[in-house]
């Protein structure tokens, strides 16, 4: 079992839809939660980080951690076709290794 | 503010060739990492850096990978000889220390063994 897992997709939305994207975990050791968005044929960007718990908001996106049930999520409002994308969600922070789920793709139609 | 850079951007080569990546990450960044990402998947961590320290290497296949970071800034990544196996985009990250969750990854290279 991977120590993140992510449904791969591909999740197709219309543009303007509220998008939900979702990760579970197994290491509960890590504090920092991390979400990536990835272009084709380029390197990942960090979209937003969660410290342990909780929710943290940054314009039309809004990341969640509930460490309860190891739930990860990225919730995206009025989506755009320029948010079609890899979204790979990540655990790290300290002496930890990073690890990274294997992304989910998220194309957004006109 | 430049952001990572790697290259090349491209490498195909038969198996049993060798092959080696360049990274040059963020300036006064402390800590380095390559990772590799397969098709579908996300990023695995090759090897972490600290300065000029290797202090995560253990994802790393010694057999036939080695990297090197000279000088605590950029780093290059080898394989001698290369396998089928080895087609990936070979990825090189950076961050202010090894304890900042905030990675930022340069291009990657896309290596095609055939």
């Amino acid at each position: 079992q991977k120590e993140v897992e992510q449904d791969p997709g591909p999740l197709s939305v219309p543009e303007g839809a509220i998008v939900s994207l979702n990760c579970t975990y197994s290491n509960s050791a890590f504090q920092y939660f991390m979400w990536y968005r990835q272009y084709s044929r380029k390197g990942p960007e960090l979209l937003m980080y969660t410290y342990s718990s909780g929710n943290k908001e940054d314009g039309r996106f809004t990341a969640q951690v509930d460490k309860s049930s190891k739930y990860i999520s990225l919730f995206i409002r009025d989506s755009q076709p320029s948010d079609s994308a890899t979204y790979l969600c990540a655990q790290g922070g300290g002496s930890y290794i990073p690890t990274f789920g294997r992304g989910t793709s998220l194309i957004v139609h006109p | 503010e430049a952001g990572v850079v790697q290259s090349p951007r491209y490498k195909i080569i038969e198996k049993k060739q060798p092959v080696a990546f360049w990274c040059n990450p963020i300036s006064g960044h402390n800590t380095l990492y390559w990772y590799r990402q397969n098709l579908g998947q996300g990023p695995e961590l090759l090897i972490r850096y600290e300065n000029e320290e290797a202090v995560d290497d253990s994802q790393l296949p010694k057999d036939r990978f080695s990297a090197e970071r000279l000088k605590g800034v950029d780093s290059t990544l080898k394989i001698q000889p290369a396998e089928l196996g080895d087609s990936a985009v070979y990825l090189c990250a950076s961050s202010f220390n090894a304890g900042s969750y905030e990675q930022y990854f340069g291009p990657g290279t896309r290596l095609t063994v055939t």
